[in-house]
């Protein structure tokens, strides 16, 4: 079952763009990628999800080289309300691992 | 449409009594996970269930703890004789049906804070 690594943490300032990494090397031919967002005292949320190539929506954009051995999470512009922490996911039944914290600064 | 709704949401016990936690997933999901997260930890998985069936209980102690989804009503995860150690937020989330191998986007609800004395 495919493992993921992630930075323990990261900081910010507000408006800018932010690229947070995933390794899975040993990812599996039909597992997706997924990111989520969590606050203290919440359930994670949904942020993204993608097979391979480039994936966009009104929130973040997704890059898989095409290996699919990595993917980086782009926050573009990002505000105060961002600082949380994010999780990539590979196959649910592996876990999360202990994600990137993200803080954002004024 | 109503979201993944857990209860409750906090829940105090004393060592040896038991703890159940409940889980009602989205409209139309028949895939439940539960989750366990410590305090500045990532979330761990315990077990992965569809309607009446435990599809994966490897991250699930052997001991004390147990979990269904009967056809229906909600989830349970289910902790006999607690201990200091099973203090933590528990997590349940749910995903729709697939025909192929699932793919990872699933839905939280807020938690259900165990904490025991």
């Amino acid at each position: 079952l495919a493992k993921t690594t992630q930075p323990i943490s990261m900081d910010s300032y507000e408006g800018q763009e932010v690229n947070i990494t995933c390794s899975h090397n040993n990812i599996a031919t039909n597992d997706y990628i997924t990111w989520y967002q969590q606050f203290p005292s919440q359930g994670p949320r949904f942020i993204i999800q993608g097979y391979k190539t480039k994936v966009t929506n009104e929130v973040a954009s997704l890059f898989i080289p095409a290996d699919r051995k990595s993917s980086t999470l782009s926050l573009p512009r990002v505000s105060l309300s961002d600082t949380a922490v994010y999780y990539c996911l590979v196959d649910p039944r592996r876990g999360f691992g202990a994600g990137t914290r993200l803080t954002v600064k004024p | 449409n109503a979201g993944v709704m857990q209860n409750p949401r906090h829940l105090v016990r004393r060592r040896g009594q038991e703890a159940r936690l409940r889980c009602s997933p989205m409209k139309g999901h028949s895939h439940v996970y539960w989750y366990r997260q410590l305090p500045e930890e990532g979330l761990k998985f315990m077990v992965y269930l569809q309607k009446e069936n435990i599809i994966d209980e490897s991250g699930m102690p052997k001991e004390r703890f147990s979990a269904e989804f009967p056809k229906e009503g909600p989830s349970i995860l289910r902790i006999q004789q607690v201990v200091r150690g099973d203090s933590a937020a528990y997590f349940c989330a749910s995903s729709p049906p697939t025909i192929r191998r699932d793919t990872g986007e699933l839905f939280f609800g807020e938690g259900s804070r165990l904490t025991v004395l």
